[in-house]
Order: C-alpha cells, then structure tokens, then sequence
C-alpha cells in the first residue's frame, strides 16, 4: 500500500518569498491533515479537511498561509510571504476519519527560510 | 482547550533496564490517548492507543484519569526502541477528529 507522499522534501527560501508544498494522501482516506513541525517541538496542526471541505483552520496564520484540496484527494500548502520563524517540517497526514486515532504520516517537506 | 505535556525530553537507559516515558494531559472531555513513535530516517506512526489495551513491541500505557497520565512503560528496554515518542491527545469529535501532540521525549537506549 502505498504511503502518503509529499514533495518537495527540502526547499530553502529567503524571506518574504513564496513557497508552496504538495501532499498525496492514501488513497480513499476521507481526512488530511497539514501539521507544522518546529524544531525541538511537537507537530502542530494547521489545518485539518474532510474530503474537500475545512473542517478546522482555527491555528492557520492565515494572513501568510492558505490551503486547498481540490476535488478532495491532493492538496496543496502555500506560504505567502514566509517568514524566519516558518522555518520548520511541514507534515501531511491521511486517516480514514471517525475515532480510530490513527493517522498516517508522509515524510514531510523540510523549509528552511534564510 | 486540550493540552499535552511531556516533562522529559531526553530519556537515556541502558539495555535491559526499565523504562518509562511520562504524559500527562488536559482535557475537559473524555479524552482519546495515543503514542506515537519516529525511528531515525522513519515516518512518524502510531505506536498504541489506550482504547485497544494493547502492547506493542513490549510497550503498554495505562490511562490514569484521576493523575490524568498516560505513561509510556517498558520493562526491558532494547537498542531498537531508541526513537523520538510523542504523546498524543484526541477530542474524540467524530469527523472532526484531531490530534494534539506533545513535545515528545528522545529515547536513547544504550549497549
């Protein structure tokens, strides 16, 4: 089966430019979550979509970020314009939905803003 | 508001010894308790949740709502465990089930 897949893994900025990642969750999973992951720190979760729809973006900056999932399977996460403190590893996350707890994690995409 | 604290971000035992990872969390509802586990170069994963009463590689948690834990224990820790384990909190909210972390807890398990 294969697993959640992200791109790009690595991608090195400078601030006030754009940046933009891409996540393929598993397929038939109903719920895909982005999480930002800052050195030294637990996975904080941005925003979270079932099938197409948000169903929370209450930690989203969203002066700066914004996220889709068109037609309710790849989604995409933009930083516009990044700043310093973005610098962290975005995670894309995939569950079936409802209370099994588990969710599936891809590799995440590493940003580096300079 | 849910809150996950993990008081011990580095943990090192020797092989063979006992081990165990603290949480504790804050919830007003009935809460939903996970670890979750990142070997080096490895995809984050769920290691157990506390509705299955399972163990895992040899690891077992206990949800303690009265201390409000959920520690992470092992009897005989062994090199493979060595990882990065996180704690987890849910909201049990149907569909819109979330996830909130803690800072997780290095585990170093030496020869």
């Amino acid at each position: 089966e294969a697993g959640v897949a992200q791109s790009p893994r690595y991608k090195i900025i400078e601030k006030r430019q754009s940046v933009a990642f891409w996540c393929n969750p598993i397929s038939g999973h109903a719920t895909l979550y982005w999480y930002q992951q800052i050195l030294g720190q637990g996975p904080k979760l941005l925003i979270q979509f079932q099938n197409n729809g948000v169903v929370d973006d209450s930690q989203l900056p969203k002066d700066r970020f914004s996220a889709e999932r068109l037609k309710g399977v790849d989604s995409t996460l933009k930083i516009q314009p990044a700043k310093l403190e973005d610098s962290a590893v975005y995670l894309c996350a995939s569950s079936l939905g409802g209370v099994t707890g588990e969710l599936f994690f891809g590799e995440g995409s590493r940003l580096t803003v300079l | 508001a849910q809150r996950v604290t993990q008081p011990e971000k580095l943990l090192s035992v020797f092989k063979g010894a006992p081990v165990e990872l603290k949480c504790n969390y804050s919830y007003s509802g009935s809460p939903e308790l996970f670890w979750y586990v990142q070997y080096s170069r490895q995809r984050l994963q769920l290691l157990l949740r506390h509705i299955s009463r399972e163990s895992i590689k040899g690891f077992t948690a206990d949800l303690n709502k009265g201390e409000t834990s959920f520690h992470l224990k092992k009897p005989f820790a062994q090199e493979e465990d060595s990882a990065m384990y996180y704690c987890a909190l849910s909201n049990s909210g149907g569909s819109n089930y979330k996830l909130t972390f803690g800072k997780g807890t290095l585990l170093t398990v030496n020869p």
